[in-house]
Formats: structure tokens, C-alpha cells, sequence
């Protein structure tokens, strides 16, 4: 059973476009999401993370959006470029264990 | 400052054999965890660390053995490895077990069992 379910698998993107990946939860004791990127041949990394306490958390082109009455959140990416081609992952976590989501292949096009 | 490093980066086991993944982190964290990573199922932990001589069982815990005897440490042993344990491994650790914090990963392992 998927804690944490994550669309879409993949995601195609023009360069300046914006990314919008969405991930949904089940268990109401998660108390962090992280979002972590990942390059082929690399561990994740973690790139933004909130807490349900608050709805949006902006930092420079990456925002999370989450609503906590629909147990969703979201990853925007603003002004997408070829750098950002990566693998997506959001997790969510209780006591440090962390819960990811199956990722998102993002490929962004020049 | 190393981070998490993980050895060996590539190995090929033969059915039956057994082996153990190294982890070792050099941040004086105290939480540890292994996971598991296979196209379109993300990452999936599978034995986990709150500190030197205890651990618990992720989500996919069989056939895997782990133990803690220092921080800096957390082994995984495959005991008979099988084809359905090819796999990317990720050792990861963060500051601590009971409040939320950036987890670091290494590079991984890649698991071949023929």
C-alpha cells in the first residue's frame, strides 16, 4: 500500500514553462514534506520542504503549495530550465522516517 | 567532510550468495535508514536507525538484516540474495529520529543478482 501517491510518472516541459508535479498522502501523522531532486547516477538531495502548519513555502523558482484538508501538496517550478532536468521525489515523514512517492521523471526541453 | 559514503558503488551476485552494504557517515547524526530504489516505485525503506544498537523495520524489511553498534555505521546484510533484490541501495541519515530533518544520501549501491 502507497502512503504517499506522486503524478505524474513523467513530464515533458518547454524551457520558461512551469513544472507542476502532485503528490497525495494518506496518513494524517505525517508533520513534514520534503521534496527531493535527484540526477542520474546521484543520491537525492533535498531541494524545499514544509510543514502542514503552513500553505505555500517559495524559495527562489521552487514553490510548495499544501492543502491539508485534501492531504495533497504540489511542487511548482517557475521558469523551468534544461538544469532542472531531473528526478522528483516528495516524501512525507513522521519521527524522522521518511515515505517517498514513486517520482517524477521532469525533462525540460531547450 | 565526506557525508554519507557508501561501498562498494557496483556489485553482481550470483543467487544464494550473500553480502553486506556499507554505509558510513561522518556528521555525528544519529538517524540512519537504508532504502531501496526500482523504476516507478520510488525509494522504499526498508530497515532504519534511531542511534547506536537500535533499529527497526521499514517497509520492506525481508530479507535484509541490519545492525548499529556505532553512530558512524549501518550495514546492510542481503543473507541469500534473489533476482528480486536487484536494486539501486541508498544509505541516508539525518540529525535525528524524533524531530524532522534533512536527510543526506549517498552516492548508492547497484545490486545486480543473477
Amino acid at each position: 500500500q502507497q502512503q504517499v501517491k506522486q503524478s505524474p510518472q513523467s513530464l515533458i516541459v518547454q524551457k520558461g514553462g512551469i513544472s507542476i508535479i502532485n503528490c497525495a498522502y494518506e496518513n494524517t501523522a505525517f508533520d513534514y514534506f520534503p521534496w527531493y531532486q535527484q540526477f542520474p547516477g546521484k543520491g537525492p538531495a533535498l531541494l524545499i520542504a514544509i510543514r502542514p502548519d503552513v500553505s505555500e513555502k517559495k524559495e527562489g523558482r521552487f514553490t510548495i503549495s499544501f492543502n491539508k484538508s485534501a492531504k495533497q501538496f504540489s511542487l511548482h517550478i517557475m521558469d523551468s530550465q534544461p538544469g532542472d532536468s531531473a528526478t522528483y521525489f516528495c516524501a512525507a515523514s513522521i519521527w524522522g522516517k521518511l515515505i517517498f512517492g514513486q517520482g517524477t521523471e521532469l525533462s525540460v526541453k531547450p | 567532510n565526506a557525508g554519507v559514503t557508501q561501498t562498494p558503488k557496483f556489485q553482481v551476485l550470483k543467487t544464494g550468495q550473500s553480502m553486506t552494504l556499507q554505509c558510513a557517515q561522518d556528521m555525528n547524526h544519529e538517524y540512519m535508514s537504508w532504502y531501496r530504489q526500482d523504476p516507478g516505485m520510488g525509494l522504499r525503506l526498508i530497515h532504519y536507525s534511531v542511534g547506536a544498537g537500535i533499529t527497526d523495520q521499514g517497509e520492506v524489511p525481508n530479507g535484509y538484516n541490519v545492525s548499529r553498534s556505532t553512530t558512524e555505521d549501518f550495514p546492510l546484510r542481503l543473507l541469500s540474495a534473489a533476482p528480486s533484490q536487484t536494486s539501486v541501495y541508498f544509505c541516508a541519515s539525518s540529525y535525528s529520529g524524533t524531530t524532522n530533518t534533512e536527510a543526506f544520501f549517498g552516492q548508492g549501491t547497484r545490486l545486480t543478482v543473477v
